[in-house]
């Protein structure tokens, strides 16, 4: 029972365009939810968040928009890169004092080209 | 500062023998996770120490897994015996324990196991 999906395995975008990320989850409990970004042969890494109090994130390039009542969550990279070539994977976790057990979708590997 | 590190970075053994992973969290951190992703799926949660004590294990497989941080600051992550279906990569990520619920977790390089 898969409470958090990503339906599109890849992506390609050219480079300059916007990437966009999609990712549905099915529990309304979730307080947090996050996008990691994976290298091959890297561990993920944080790439930005946004509470369920908030609809929409920036940090630079990236933002994350948040639908609460469509349950569903989107990462927008604006320009792409090269650099950002990489498998994406939403996650989400509910509060809970003070650590997150974490539930991460399949990932989507998104290839920009140059 | 040095990030999370896991030994071995990959391992092939074969079924019915025994394998135990280590993960050395980032110095200071006392949060300390385990992760799995069997191939193209999605990486699941394993268990959770606070210090050397286990906070949530409910994502352990089966009893064949053995999770341990004596000490509060490495931990290893024992298969035994291990079978076809624990073939997967095994991410450790850790986090400072702040209170707060956004504190990042940092995931190591993660260790590929190939059971055979």
């Amino acid at each position: 029972d898969q409470q958090v999906k990503q339906n599109s395995p890849s992506l390609s975008v050219q480079e300059g365009r916007i990437s966009i990320l999609n990712c549905d989850y099915t529990n309304s409990m979730f307080d947090y939810f996050l996008w990691y970004k994976k290298y091959p042969a890297e561990g993920p890494t944080f790439l930005i968040s946004i509470s369920s109090i908030k609809d929409k994130n920036e940090d630079g390039r990236f933002t994350v928009f948040l639908n609460k009542s469509a349950k569903h969550l989107s990462l927008h990279i604006v320009p792409s890169q090269p650099g950002d070539s990489a498998v994406y994977f939403c996650a989400v976790y509910p509060y809970s004092g003070g650590y997150q057990k974490v539930t991460f979708g399949t990932g989507t590997k998104l290839q920009v080209i140059p | 500062e040095a990030g999370v590190t896991q030994f071995p970075s990959h391992s092939v053994i074969e079924k019915g023998q025994t394998v135990t992973l280590r993960c050395d969290p980032i110095s200071g951190h006392d949060n300390l996770y385990w992760y799995r992703r069997v191939m193209g799926k999605e990486i699941k949660f394993l268990l959770h120490f606070v210090k050397e004590s286990k906070q949530d294990e409910s994502g352990m497989p089966n009893n064949r897994f053995l999770a341990e941080r004596t000490g509060g600051t490495y931990s290893t992550l024992k298969v035994q015996p291990a079978e076809l279906e624990d073939s997967g990569v095994y991410f450790c990520a850790s986090s400072q324990l702040d209170g707060r619920s956004t504190d990042t977790q940092y995931f190591g390089p993660g260790t590929r196991l190939t059971v055979l």
